[in-house]
């Protein structure tokens, strides 16, 4: 089966428009997580969904992002107003489930990411 | 909170050496750990992954034991090939966090690694 994909794979976009990111997981995985990778920062954790359950925002770093996961499957997380702080790999991952009972954790597989560039 | 320590690079090696990147972590509750690895132009893929306290995780040559003594989980192989350049980055995902996100992992800075033929 095809795993977890993202569009587009290259955005450049100029400072202050905004910008979507797509994320297709994997059919039938319920967790689905957006990081960012950059040269400064590493891989940062930004937001989780978990089935219905109210997603987890704890790692947006302002209220420009905004992610939303419509029907349980298909992501975009939003950038509004993009900054030149903001150019890095958005990554996408998910995974079966997530925080599973017995202390188990599933495997996060990652899409190839999309690189944007704020000019 | 939770934190991955993992050993600086880049490290440069020539082929059939024995690798060995550091990785050390600060956590609550019972962690997983992992290794990921993103190949030149590729996506972060899972390595290997261990579970609880002495699981060894192994894949493709390369090893690494869940010590919680010593809150590490270092990445081992004994002969690396020119095919095994890559970034390689450390990660632990704490399961049994509640209120929060459960599972999200917590990244290392990554460490590179070049092998000469």
């Amino acid at each position: 089966g095809a795993g977890v994909s993202q569009s587009p794979s290259n955005k450049v976009t100029e400072k202050g428009k905004d910008v979507e990111l797509r994320c297709d997981p994997i059919s039938g995985h319920t967790a689905l997580y957006w990081y960012r990778q950059s040269l400064g920062q590493g891989l940062e954790f930004l937001i989780y969904f978990q089935g219905n359950s109210a997603p987890d925002k704890s790692g947006l770093p302002s209220d420009r992002f905004s992610a939303e996961r419509t029907g349980g499957s298909v992501s975009t997380l939003t950038i509004q107003r993009t900054q030149q702080e903001d150019s890095a790999v958005y990554l996408c991952a998910s995974s079966l489930r997530s925080g599973a009972s017995g202390g188990r954790t599933d495997t996060q597989y990652f899409g190839p990411g999309t690189r944007l560039t704020v000019l | 909170g939770n934190s991955v320590t993992q050993m600086e690079g880049p490290v440069t090696l020539s082929e059939e050496a024995f690798l060995t990147i550091n990785c050390t972590y600060t956590a609550t509750g019972y962690p997983s750990l992992f290794w990921y690895v993103q190949y030149p132009g590729e996506g972060l893929q899972l390595l290997l992954k261990a579970t609880k306290a002495d699981d060894k995780g192994s894949n493709k040559g390369f090893e690494a034991t869940y010590r919680k003594e010593t809150t590490s989980f270092h990445l081992e192989k004994g002969s690396v090939q020119v095919s095994d350049s890559a970034v390689y980055f450390c990660a632990l995902s704490d399961p049994r966090r509640r209120g929060g996100s459960q599972g999200n992992l917590i990244f290392g800075k990554g460490t590179k690694l070049s092998v000469k033929p």
